[in-house]
């Protein structure tokens, strides 16, 4: 199946710094999803972008489907961002596979 | 007006017991999953049902049976508890079965003791 490599597996900032958050899949995608679990645990959807770029307030996603890698930029981090951030992949099949996640940690 | 909803939130059990869980979708999607996320919080794909016939089946045990009632409910029963099924069950559904973007449930939260 797909592998799915997120980096970093964790994050530290300060509230108001920028990130980057990277996700490596080893083949073809049919889609790309990203999430964020909150510390509740609640899943949200922050981007359904299987390519190109997308924007959404401070968060915005860049995926290039051909070199097999999609972005997450977060900027002016706030401690509401604090979660784990997951990548996930699906192939024709349907069959989807998430990525480990990256835990962010926003400190006040 | 919960897209996908969950019952029980919580559910604590002795080993053994057979437990359900239920799942709904207001989206009119037509494909509907279970995951289960562990302890170390990763996620995997359980089960996906494309208008109540079963599409994706991941080498789970056989104790695991999902029932899709109609295309809006997944329901995921439970025989036999073991220890390792501790876990945090989630639902998603979405439009279609190729895995369209897809919308997560609150999860429901099983401790077998």
């Amino acid at each position: 199946g797909i592998q799915v490599e997120q980096s970093p597996p964790d994050l530290i900032l300060q509230e108001g710094a920028n990130s980057t958050l990277r996700c490596n899949f080893s083949d073809s995608v049919n889609n790309l999803q990203w999430f964020h679990q909150n510390p509740w645990g609640q899943l949200i959807n922050l981007f359904y972008i299987p390519s190109g770029t997308k924007q959404n307030g401070r968060l915005s996603a860049t995926t290039v489907a051909t070199e097999r890698y999609s972005l997450l930029y977060i900027s002016s981090s706030q401690t509401t961002d604090s979660g784990v951030y997951f990548c996930a992949v699906s192939n024709k099949a349907g069959k989807s596979t998430f990525g480990d996640g990256t835990t962010l940690t926003v400190k006040p | 007006d919960t897209a996908v909803s969950q019952t029980p939130k919580y559910l604590v059990t002795q080993m053994g017991n057979d437990k359900s869980i239920k799942c709904e979708q207001n989206l009119g999607h037509d494909t509907m999953y279970w995951y289960k996320q562990d302890s170390k919080k990763f996620l995997k794909i359980m089960f996906s049902y494309n208008n109540k016939e079963l599409i994706i089946n991941e080498t789970v045990p056989n104790r695991f049976s999902p029932k899709s009632p109609d295309k809006a409910h997944l329901n995921l029963h439970i025989n036999s508890l073991e220890l390792g099924d501790s876990a945090v069950y989630f639902c998603a559904s979405s439009q279609d079965r190729s895995w369209d973007e897809q919308f997560f449930g609150p999860g429901t939260r099983l401790t077998v003791l």
